[in-house]
């Protein structure tokens, strides 16, 4: 699986759309871009994820870069409840659903 | 639907000492994980599960067992646990037929002293 880059941490006011970026420059044509979210303490949860095409769902939008060597992750409009921290994965498609974290982007929403 | 469940929240274990952490869900769902997750750090897989009768090694394995005992349980034994286990220990269960995500429990909080 591809490795990804993530910033340790950022900052964004509530309210405010909060875009966490990804680097994975080493992406293979068949890796998938996942986002998952940790929540102080708690397991983590599934938010996003996609292939070429720029995704959204009622939690958050992907943008994938068309050479698909970085993304972006919006929360549009940010609260208090989305301080965590924030991981992108790369990872094959198919029946191999191994997921690889990093250490991931703390994402602290601020009042 | 309780989603996945772990047991216990917490233990404590003197170094030598064996336990089990138990996992179930109710989804279904025929693949199961068990990761750790130290202080500062992403998860870790250990062991997982791509179908009942089946496991396979993860990343980290070493000082672990695991027994996939139906489709709705998958457990983690420690034969004789060491001070570098101490850890959160995370369990996750997918599915083939969704397939994009994992579901996680709430976690095991476990101390080797």
């Amino acid at each position: 699986d591809a490795k990804t880059t993530q910033p340790p941490s950022m900052d964004c006011a509530e309210g405010r759309a909060a875009n966490l970026p990804c680097n994975h420059s080493t992406i293979s044509g068949n890796e998938y871009v996942y986002w998952y979210r940790q929540i102080h303490s708690q397991g983590p949860q599934y938010i996003i994820h996609g292939l070429k095409n720029n995704e959204t769902n009622e939690m958050a939008s992907l943008i994938i870069t068309e050479d698909r060597k970085s993304s972006t992750l919006i929360l549009p409009h940010a609260t208090l409840r989305d301080t965590a921290v924030y991981y992108c994965i790369v990872r094959v498609g198919g029946s191999n659903y191994k997921l690889t974290f990093g250490k991931g982007t703390l994402l602290t929403v601020n009042p | 639907n309780a989603g996945v469940t772990q047991t216990p929240k917490f233990q404590v274990l003197k170094t030598g000492q064996s336990m089990t952490l138990q996992c179930a869900q109710d989804m279904n769902h025929n693949s199961m994980y068990w990761y750790r997750q130290d202080p500062g750090m992403g998860l870790r897989l250990i062991y997982y599960s791509a179908s009942e009768g089946t496991t396979d090694k993860g990343e980290v394995p070493n000082g672990y067992n695991v027994s996939r005992l139906n489709k709705r349980e998958f457990s983690l034994r420690l034969e004789s646990a060491a001070p570098s286990q101490t850890s959160v220990y995370f369990c996750a269960s997918s599915d083939r037929t969704t397939g994009n995500e994992q579901f996680f429990g709430p976690g095991t909080r476990l101390t080797v002293l």
